[in-house]
């Protein structure tokens, strides 16, 4: 069965420290890719989207992300971490195939805490 | 404002009763999901449907129903038989069965006793 790796579960940093939140996947096949974040008390939001193309997206806020095929990994990055991004990070994976309906696969979370 | 509401917030019932959880969302989008949230196991899909009048299983869909009468529409049924249904619900939804952007709802915190 797919899977979905987070390997941080719990982060604490200082403000202006850079982030790297590793994702990891088990699918040979094509997948979109997702980071998701969960601010305390919000929605669920999502912070960027790997389709196809340029495999370094951007997304909100000052994230990016990389996809490298042959690692089967999706690691989020953030050069200069602030207090506001404390929040719970989420990555996922549809996968495409026989069978599948491109259901979104979630890893387990990562909890970033950001002290002042 | 376009998005998707799930009603109520906090949900607290006693242990052999069913219990019904809203979601409703008005961005015109086909498919739902349901999700459960508990902590340090991410999200596990509940149920989807694609389509109204159609739904899946998820990968934990043991104790929970759903119905999809309305596009706009798809509560879920925590019933007697999930053995476990104190958690974090969150519903879902996207454009197309195959545009997989899902848009999250709040969520509903059920805690039963």
């Amino acid at each position: 069965a797919q899977s979905v790796s987070q390997h941080n579960h719990h982060v604490i940093l200082s403000e202006a420290a850079s982030l790297e939140l590793g994702c990891n996947y088990s699918y040979g096949g094509t997948v979109n890719l997702f980071w998701y974040v969960q601010y305390p008390g919000q929605h669920l939001q999502l912070l960027l989207k790997y389709f196809s193309g340029d495999p370094l997206v951007k997304g909100i806020k000052g994230f990016e992300a990389e996809f490298i095929k042959s690692k089967f990994s999706f690691n989020l990055r953030k050069p200069s971490v602030q207090w506001s991004d404390t929040a719970e990070y989420f990555c996922a994976v549809t996968v495409f195939g026989s069978g599948n309906t491109g259901k979104l696969i979630f890893g387990q979370g990562t909890t970033l805490q950001v002290k002042p | 404002d376009g998005g998707i509401t799930q009603s109520p917030k906090y949900l607290f019932r006693k242990e052999g009763q069913n219990v019904t959880l809203s979601c409703e969302q008005n961005l015109n989008h086909d498919a739902m999901y349901w999700y459960r949230q508990d902590p340090g196991q991410g999200l596990r899909l509940i149920y989807y449907s694609q389509i109204v009048n159609d739904f899946q299983k998820g990968d934990i869909a043991e104790g929970y129903s759903v119905s999809r009468e309305k596009k706009e529409s798809f509560p879920l049924t925590v019933t007697s038989a999930q053995k476990n249904p104190t958690a974090f619900y969150l519903c879902a939804s996207s454009l197309r069965r195959t545009d997989y952007e899902q848009y999250f709802g709040p969520g509903t915190r059920l805690t039963v006793t």
